[in-house]
């Protein structure tokens, strides 16, 4: 079964924070993703990344950043945080053989609140 | 007109039932589909996917593909109050490599 952790169930931060959220999947993944969730809103990609030190935009970038120093790991960075960054954060991976479109498996998702 | 457009209910249906949820999409040369189910609170699942036009069937689902309406649909039998959960339907882009996920359909399995 495909594994995929998040550093964090609840998280409460405060304004201007710099915030880390971690993501590892432990299938050997080719791609991992970044989504955020809010009701109404359904599932918007942040960030995805095809490899190693690769990254791409998503459809909402802005105020975030990842790395991805390692297969495994897949980090979310919001480098001063805002209360209108509140969301459920979720992380994905999928195996690569199909491109981009293949099958995504969800971590259990981090609730970030920023006061 | 949203890249991929569900109702997003509640959808209230009788236990025993069939449910039945709708998912059109815009994208003409999209070719994975994706059922997800989110329970409350909870991350997505992967129920069932389909590449080709037709029915696709597993246990009491069955996903219905027709890309000449690019429609996709999944039809839950039997249905239980377990089945009650948000339904995401997924579609690939076809000139970016990323998956487009509708809003969610709500359904309500009442006893």
């Amino acid at each position: 079964d495909v594994k995929v952790t998040q550093s964090s169930r609840y998280l409460v931060k405060r304004t201007g924070e710099k915030v880390f959220l971690e993501c590892v999947q432990d299938m050997d993944h080719e791609n991992m993703f970044w989504y955020r969730q809010d009701p109404g809103l359904g599932l918007r990609l942040i960030y995805f990344s095809y490899d190693v030190k690769m990254k791409e935009k998503g459809d909402i970038p802005e105020g975030y950043s990842v790395s991805r120093e390692k297969k495994e790991r897949f980090s979310l960075i919001l480098e001063s945080a805002s209360t209108n960054q509140t969301s459920m954060y979720l992380c994905a991976s999928s195996s690569g053989l199909a491109g981009g479109t293949d099958t995504q498996y969800f971590g259990p998702g981090t609730r970030l609140t920023v006061l | 007109q949203k890249e991929v457009e569900q109702n997003s209910g509640p959808l209230s249906v009788p236990e025993g039932a069939i449910a039945s949820l709708n998912c059109t999409y815009s994208d003409r040369g999209s070719q994975s589909f994706f059922w997800y189910r989110q329970y409350s609170g909870k991350s997505p699942e992967l129920i069932m996917f389909i590449y080709s036009n037709g029915d696709k069937e597993d246990g009491r689902f069955t996903a219905q593909l027709n890309k000449a309406s690019q429609y996709v649909s999944l039809l839950i039998r039997d249905s239980q109050p377990s089945d009650s959960a948000t339904y995401l339907c997924a579609v690939n882009h076809s000139s970016a490599s990323k998956i487009i996920f509708g809003s969610g359909t709500r359904l309500s399995i009442r006893p």
